[in-house]
Formats: C-alpha cells, sequence, structure tokens
C-alpha cells in the first residue's frame, strides 16, 4: 500500500466550476500537509500548507486535512484555464522531515 | 532573482554511460534534495543534503551519486548502474529546520537513454 493516494485523472472541468482534489494517507503520524501546483514541463511549485487538521484559505483555494479520516483535500472556487495543471498533495511526519508525495492530478480546465 | 538552475533541461544518453545533472541555487538554503518523477508515480526522494559535505539517501538512491561541496551546488550523476534511468529528475532546496513542505523547486532536468 502507498503512504499516499492520490486519483490520477484526468479530471476536466469547465470554467467556473468548483474543483475538488483528493488525497488519502495511511500514516497517522503524519502531521504537515501540503499541495504542490506542477505546470507541464515545469517544476511543483508550493499552493497550500496546513498543519494539523482543519481548513485553511487562500483566495480561490481552500486546504482541507481531516486526520480522523486520513483524508486530505484541495477546493478551487471559480476555477479558470490558468489552473490547468498537475497537483500533488505531499505529507511529511516531522518539523524539517523530507515530504512524501501523491502521484498527483491532472486537472484540466476548459473554457 | 533568487531561484533554482537546472541544466541541462534535456540530455539523451546510451545505455552504459553516466551522467551529471547540475543544481545550483542562489536562495541561501541550507538543505537540497534530489527528486525523481515518473508518470504515475509523484516523486520519489533519491538524495538529499542538510548542510554541506553532508548527504543521505532517500528512498531509490540505488544508482546515482551526489556531492555537495558547495552550499549552492547539488550535482546528481545517473551511473550506468541505474537500470531505468529515463525519467524527469527535479531539484529542490529548503532552509534547513524550517516548516516541512516548504520546498522550491527547479525547472527540471529529462534525461532519456537510447
Amino acid at each position: 500500500q502507498k503512504e499516499v493516494e492520490q486519483d490520477p485523472g484526468p479530471l476536466s472541468v469547465p470554467e467556473g466550476a468548483i474543483v475538488s482534489l483528493n488525497c488519502t494517507y495511511s500514516n497517522s503520524a503524519f502531521q504537515y500537509f501540503m499541495w504542490y501546483r506542477q505546470y507541464s514541463r515545469k517544476g511543483p511549485e508550493l499552493l497550500m500548507y496546513t498543519y494539523s487538521s482543519g481548513n485553511k484559505e487562500d483566495g480561490r483555494f481552500t486546504a482541507q486535512v481531516d486526520k480522523s479520516s486520513k483524508y486530505i483535500s484541495l477546493f478551487i472556487r471559480d476555477s479558470q484555464p490558468s489552473d490547468s495543471a498537475t497537483y500533488l498533495c505531499a505529507v511529511s511526519m516531522e518539523y524539517g522531515n523530507k515530504l512524501v508525495f501523491g502521484a498527483g492530478t491532472i486537472l484540466r480546465v476548459k473554457s | 532573482d533568487g531561484g533554482i538552475t537546472q541544466s541541462p533541461k534535456y540530455l539523451f544518453r546510451k545505455e552504459g554511460q553516466n551522467v551529471t545533472l547540475s543544481c545550483e541555487q542562489n536562495l541561501n538554503h541550507d538543505a537540497m534534495y534530489w527528486y525523481r518523477q515518473d508518470p504515475g508515480q509523484g516523486l520519489r526522494l533519491i538524495y538529499y543534503s542538510q548542510i554541506v559535505n553532508d548527504f543521505q539517501k532517500g528512498d531509490i538512491a540505488e544508482g546515482y551519486s551526489v556531492s555537495r561541496e558547495k552550499k549552492e551546488s547539488f550535482p546528481l550523476t545517473v551511473t550506468s548502474a541505474q537500470k531505468n534511468p529515463t525519467a524527469f529528475y527535479l531539484c529542490a532546496s529548503s532552509i534547513a529546520g524550517g516548516p516541512s513542505g516548504e520546498l522550491f523547486f527547479g525547472e527540471g532536468s529529462r534525461l532519456t537513454v537510447l
């Protein structure tokens, strides 16, 4: 079993839709939860970062962590074609520790 | 502009040849990392270094080697012992002891073995 499971998609939505991206993880010791966005042929960039459970909002993006279910989500409101990218979830156990990445979900927002 | 520079962007290699991928950063970060990305598998850690002249194996270090002689530089050598080297290689850096997850990535090097 992989430590982090993520549906690879692709997920195709019309412009303006609400997008929900999800990951599950197996180890309850994970405490830090991240979402990275990766455009085609580029390196990933950090999008959202949360510690422990709860929600975090940044503009059109909301990250949600449910540690009881070992489930993390990224919601994108009013999706734009420029949001088309691969979204990678990542988790880690300790402050400054190495990350474990999900496989990434390919998102396509059609105009 | 501060950032991470990887070179070359594209590289072709014949079987049996070693190849070295360059990674340079001017962010003054202590920690540097090499990841490998394959379709459907996400990023897998090859090696990481938290300080000059010290580095640790990641999850898939076999067939790879690194050095960290300068803070700014963390080159990766893909040796002929790596059985399936064709992949997208990403270098990253972070503040040592900084919040987990704040990695800064380069634009990657795509290696193809012919």
